[in-house]
Order: C-alpha cells, then sequence, then structure tokens
C-alpha cells in the first residue's frame, strides 16, 4: 500500500534558522510530489509540487524540495525561517494507479519559529 | 489563484439527524473533487473521490451509505452525513481539481462538524 512518512511530528526553530522538513514514500510507479502547508486558522495551501524534470523544485515564500527518486524523498527546505513560518506541513504523494490517481497525505509536521 | 469554498464552516447537530456540506469551485470548473477527514494532530485521511456526473469512488472503510456524495454540477459536490454520531465528529476537508493536466488540488477551509 501507498504511504507517506514525514520524520518529525513538531520542530522548532529560531528565526533565521535553516529548516529541513523530511519526507519520504512507499510507491514503485510514478508520482506526482507536493508540499502544502496550513497556517493557524486558515485552509491548506500548495507550497510547491514537482511532477517531472528537474527534481529540485523552488516553491513559494523562498521554500524549494528535492526529489531523490533513490531513496523515494521529497524534503522540503528553507535557508531562514521567518516567524511568519509558523504552520503545519504536509508532505502529498499523487500515485497513479489503474483506476485513476490518489493523493496520499503525511500525518504533519508542526514547525514553530520563535521570533 | 483558484478558490474552493465550504459550507457551512461549523456546524452542531443532535445525535441522528443528517448534515449536509457544501463544496463549491468558485472561479474553475471542477470535474474531480475529494472528501477528507482529519483527526485532531492527523493528517488528511481520503474519503471518497467524486466526479462530476458518476457516482462517488469511497477508500476502503468508508462506509457509502453514511457518507453521502453528490457531485451535481461542475462547481459543486456536497456530502451528506446521515444518522450522525458523536463518532462522526471531526473536520471535514473539500478539495477540487480543475480539469486539464495539472493534478493540483485546491483546498476548501473545512467544516467542523460536532455531533452531541
Amino acid at each position: 500500500a501507498q504511504s507517506v512518512s514525514q520524520h518529525n511530528h513538531h520542530v522548532i526553530l529560531s528565526e533565521a534558522a535553516s529548516l529541513e522538513l523530511g519526507c519520504n514514500y512507499s510507491y514503485g510507479g510514478t508520482v506526482n510530489l507536493f508540499w502544502y502547508v496550513q497556517y493557524p486558522g486558515q485552509h491548506l495551501q500548495l507550497l510547491l509540487k514537482y511532477f517531472s524534470g528537474d527534481p529540485l523544485v523552488k516553491g513559494i515564500k523562498g521554500f524549494e524540495a528535492e526529489f531523490i527518486k533513490s531513496k523515494f524523498s521529497f524534503n522540503l527546505r528553507k535557508p531562514s525561517v521567518q516567524w511568519s513560518d509558523t504552520a503545519e506541513y504536509f508532505c502529498a504523494v499523487n500515485a497513479h494507479n489503474t483506476g485513476g490517481f490518489k493523493t496520499i497525505f503525511g500525518a504533519g509536521t508542526r514547525l514553530f519559529v520563535k521570533a | 489563484g483558484a478558490v474552493v469554498s465550504q459550507h457551512p464552516s461549523r456546524v452542531i447537530c443532535k445525535s441522528g439527524t443528517s448534515v449536509k456540506i457544501e463544496c463549491r469551485s468558485l472561479d474553475f470548473q471542477a470535474t474531480t473533487m475529494f472528501w477528507y477527514r482529519q483527526f485532531p494532530k492527523q493528517s488528511l485521511m481520503l474519503m471518497a473521490t467524486s466526479n462530476e456526473g458518476s457516482k462517488a469512488t469511497y477508500e476502503q472503510g468508508v462506509e457509502k451509505d453514511k457518507f453521502l456524495i453528490n457531485h451535481a454540477s461542475l462547481t459543486l459536490s456536497t456530502l451528506t452525513v446521515t444518522s450522525a454520531h458523536p463518532e462522526d465528529s471531526s473536520f471535514y476537508i473539500c478539495s477540487a481539481k480543475a480539469s486539464g493536466v495539472s493534478d493540483t488540488q485546491y483546498f476548501g477551509p473545512g467544516t467542523r462538524l460536532t455531533v452531541l
């Protein structure tokens, strides 16, 4: 069965620290990969996505993610976090099956950035 | 960007009653809509995939007679929780995918259901 694993459930950083959130998936076929963010009191928003091409994907607000196929990973990074990055981050995998496609979400990582 | 709305944002109902939640794509046509359930401090669990004009596809373990889904138009899908019980209390989120090549989903703000 397909699954998405996010390694950290809670992360606390100080402003200007670097961020890396891990995401691994289990699926042997073609996948599309996403990172979503949910700010406090708001709904899910797309941060970035990978479909094909350059495995290093740039997203909004200075975020980027790297798809490493051999490691089944799609880690999210930001060189210098800000207080406004406090949110919950979800990795998601969209896997193509014979019946169509289905998006599976990781459990999420809550990031708290101290001012 | 694409906007998806949900109504109501919060609903409190008595056990045994039915509740309908609407999901609308406001500025695009959604051939496919998804319904998720999110438990506290947990991730989104896909309940069903709804395609306009056809029956919804339910995930394993989701009772189709309890969670009725209707995708009557390209901009509206409804989820009806029938004979709700306290264990149905949860945060229900819909998302919509526009027709075309993108696999990007746009999420609604969610509906908090509390069954007393």
